[in-house]
């Protein structure tokens, strides 16, 4: 998935630490997602971001924070980790001339 | 407010065989509509579209997809099924005036019997 580079692609967390997801891209595009995978669930938006400097919250913005300082990155913070937070998490960007998703890799986070 | 229903979990089919995987959405304008597919391990892939116009929509890998507003569905189809084919496909609806977000169904998992 070249364009949508996720970093970390696995982590391991203890309950209460926290950590940073960056989902980078080299595409110029406004939009950016952070979506959690779950079992059964489907994807569900978390957070999102319509340009630079610019951040709104999803369906569940809870437990979780974002920054876009710069057009290239969207990063996803968990300030105190649960378990309820072990998920997949895929960054994907908005591409304005066809309305579609493009999707990172993902992220697989384990909260112990 | 806006949902998307793919009412069948898991999909067996019988490789050569035609698939339909079906999907409901609910939205009070004309929506944008999207399918995806997941392999294992690996992010989403777009499959097919559609905005407005025709209908019937075309994809790749030989999936094709109808809009039909009436029964509020868009229900993807394809007439033969490859072994490859297995995989996880998702059913989304776009809504440019949330502020492009993007809600997706629950998914449905296809599995291929040679």
């Amino acid at each position: 998935n070249a364009g949508v580079t996720q970093t970390p692609k696995f982590r391991v967390l203890k309950t209460g630490q926290s950590m940073t997801l960056l989902c980078a891209q080299d595409m110029n595009h406004e939009y950016m997602y952070w979506y959690r995978q779950d079992p059964g669930m489907g994807l569900r938006l978390i957070h999102y971001s319509v340009g630079e400097g610019t951040t709104a919250k999803g369906e569940v913005p809870d437990g979780y924070n974002v920054s876009r300082l710069k057009k290239q990155n969207f990063l996803l913070g968990l300030e105190s980790a649960a378990p309820s937070q072990t998920s997949v998490y895929f960054c994907a960007l908005g591409l304005a001339n066809t309305g579609e998703l493009f999707f990172g890799e993902g992220s697989r986070l384990t909260v112990l | 407010a806006q949902s998307v229903t793919q009412p069948d979990i898991h999909i067996t089919v019988s490789e050569g065989a035609s698939l339909e995987l079906r999907c409901n959405y609910s939205y009070g304008a004309t929506p944008y509509l999207f399918w995806y597919v997941q392999s294992p391990g690996q992010g989403l892939q777009l499959l097919l579209k559609y905005f407005s116009g025709d209908t019937l929509v075309q994809g790749i890998k030989g999936f094709e997809a109808e809009f039909k507003r009436s029964q509020s569905s868009f229900n993807l189809r394809k007439p033969s099924v490859h072994w490859s084919d297995a995989a996880e496909y998702f059913c989304a609806v776009g809504a440019t005036n949330t502020g492009n977000q993007f809600y997706f169904g629950t998914g449905t998992s296809l599995t291929v019997i040679p």
